[in-house]
């Protein structure tokens, strides 16, 4: 079956504009996770969502990023007045439990200028 | 501090040999624990996955183990090969909560 899909692959944009980043999870996947992966920081966990409970954001480096699930499927990880050290990499993960393995999607590359 | 580290950070050897990648862990009290490979330019594969209860699992080539007392896994894979070159990233899980704390990962080349 289909594995978990991210949109866009690649986003270019400038300092201080607002980005919008998709996850599509594995059909029946009740978790799903953001990751963020930057050269000097290795790959960090940014929010969990499990089913219709709150969902985990510990991980969020700032008030400037948001995420949402809606219906429990599709996920946006919204980051408002992008920063150059914003540049990084965006994974998405899902699981069929907030315990099982965790599947990955190919990621998208933010670059702020 | 929970935290994950993976040595060594690169390794470099010929086909066909067999290797130990390492991973170790501060806090013992973990959930489970995955391994994961990622191609350049690419997401994460899971390639294994370790409940706490477990001592190891295998998938064809790759055998990882877990020693919770000592805080540390490897993964060994045997009769290496070029495809087998990439970097290779163990993960822990602490709760149900879901979240991976992720080591910084080994880059694997295997020369043919």
């Amino acid at each position: 079956g289909a594995g978990v899909s991210q949109s866009p692959s690649n986003k270019v944009t400038e300092k201080g504009k607002d980005v919008e980043l998709r996850c599509d999870p594995i059909s029946g996947h009740t978790a799903l996770y953001w990751y963020r992966q930057s050269l000097g920081q290795g790959l960090e966990f940014l929010i969990y969502f499990q089913g219709n409970s709150a969902p985990d954001k510990s991980g969020l480096p700032s008030d400037r990023f948001s995420a949402e699930r809606t219906g429990g499927s599709v996920s946006t990880l919204t980051i408002q007045r992008t920063q150059q050290e914003d540049s990084a990499v965006y994974l998405c993960a899902s699981s069929h439990s907030g315990t099982d393995t965790q599947y990955f999607g190919p990621g998208t590359r933010l670059t702020v200028l | 501090k929970q935290e994950v580290t993976q040595i060594p950070a690169a390794l470099s050897v010929p086909e066909g040999e067999n290797l130990v990648l390492n991973c170790s862990f501060t806090d013992s009290a973990i959930y489970n624990l995955q391994w994961f490979r990622q191609d350049p330019g690419k997401g994460l594969t899971s390639l294994l996955l370790i409940q706490s209860s477990q001592r190891e699992q295998t998938s064809g080539r790759l055998n990882a183990s877990l020693d919770k007392s000592s805080g540390r896994s490897t993964l060994y894979i045997a009769a290496s090969q070029p495809g087998d070159s990439a970097t290779y990233l163990c993960a822990v899980r602490y709760n149900q909560g879901g979240k991976l704390i992720f080591g910084q990962g080994t880059e694997l080349s295997v020369k043919p």
